[in-house]
């Protein structure tokens, strides 16, 4: 079965450093998400991607935050300079259609020392 | 402001009984409405997904119930097993295409033997 996959599974930066969290979400889907989980709270989404451009983005997606799509099968999350509050579970999803499921990548955790 | 609730944090049952986990949404209409299974450190994995014209769906154990009028679903397991025991979550859309799910915080079920 089509899954989205996620690299890496666990990524340890510097404040202040970037960061790129690697999606490939299923490959026929037109439709890439990114959200997020900090640790004991629910997921928050971030960022919406179709047709190459961001369709939605949420208060949390500021200037730090930047998706692309580089090529037909890689979705990325770049955060240019982390902060200690980056610090969370990145979860790419990836749907079909804009209201359709969106299925999950198993997710990269983020830790921001 | 749009606003989920999931009834309860956690919820303790014994194997083979029904768990029945419920979400209520306030200030929106959502077109349709996910049910999401999450473990410990793990993405979300899809379960059932209703629309609003739907009352009920059925998914060998699973059983989903959509009351618009009530701004409420029930998400109801079956002979419930330990293998059950996870957290759910509840997600809505925002009725445009391409755009956010937006989700509760979720119910920790633990089911015992």
């Amino acid at each position: 079965e089509p899954e989205v996959t996620q690299t890496p599974s666990h990524q340890v930066t510097q404040m202040g450093q970037e960061v790129i969290l690697r999606c490939v979400p299923i490959s026929n889907h037109l439709y890439f998400y990114w959200y997020r989980q900090i640790l004991g709270q629910k997921v928050e989404f971030l960022v919406s991607f179709y047709n190459n451009e961001i369709s939605e983005k949420s208060e949390i997606f500021d200037d730090q935050f930047s998706v692309e799509r580089p090529d037909g099968s890689n979705f990325t999350l770049k955060i240019r300079s982390t902060k200690l509050e980056d610090s969370a579970m990145y979860f790419c999803a990836s749907s079909g259609q804009g209201t359709d499921t969106q299925y999950f990548g198993p997710g990269t955790r983020l830790t921001v020392l | 402001s749009q606003k989920i609730e999931q009834n309860s944090e956690a919820l303790n049952i014994q194997e083979g009984k029904t768990a029945t986990l419920t979400c209520n949404y306030t200030n929106y209409s959502p077109a349709y409405l996910q049910w999401y299974r999450q473990d410990p450190g793990r993405g979300p994995v899809f379960l059932l997904l209703i629309r609003e014209n739907e009352k009920e769906k059925r998914k060998e154990r699973l059983k989903v119930t959509f009351d618009t009028t009530l701004k409420q679903s029930l998400f109801h397991i079956t002979a419930s097993q330990p293998a059950d025991s996870a957290t759910y979550l509840c997600a809505l859309d925002k009725r445009q295409a391409g755009t956010a799910l937006i989700f509760g915080k979720g119910t920790t079920l633990s089911v015992s033997s």
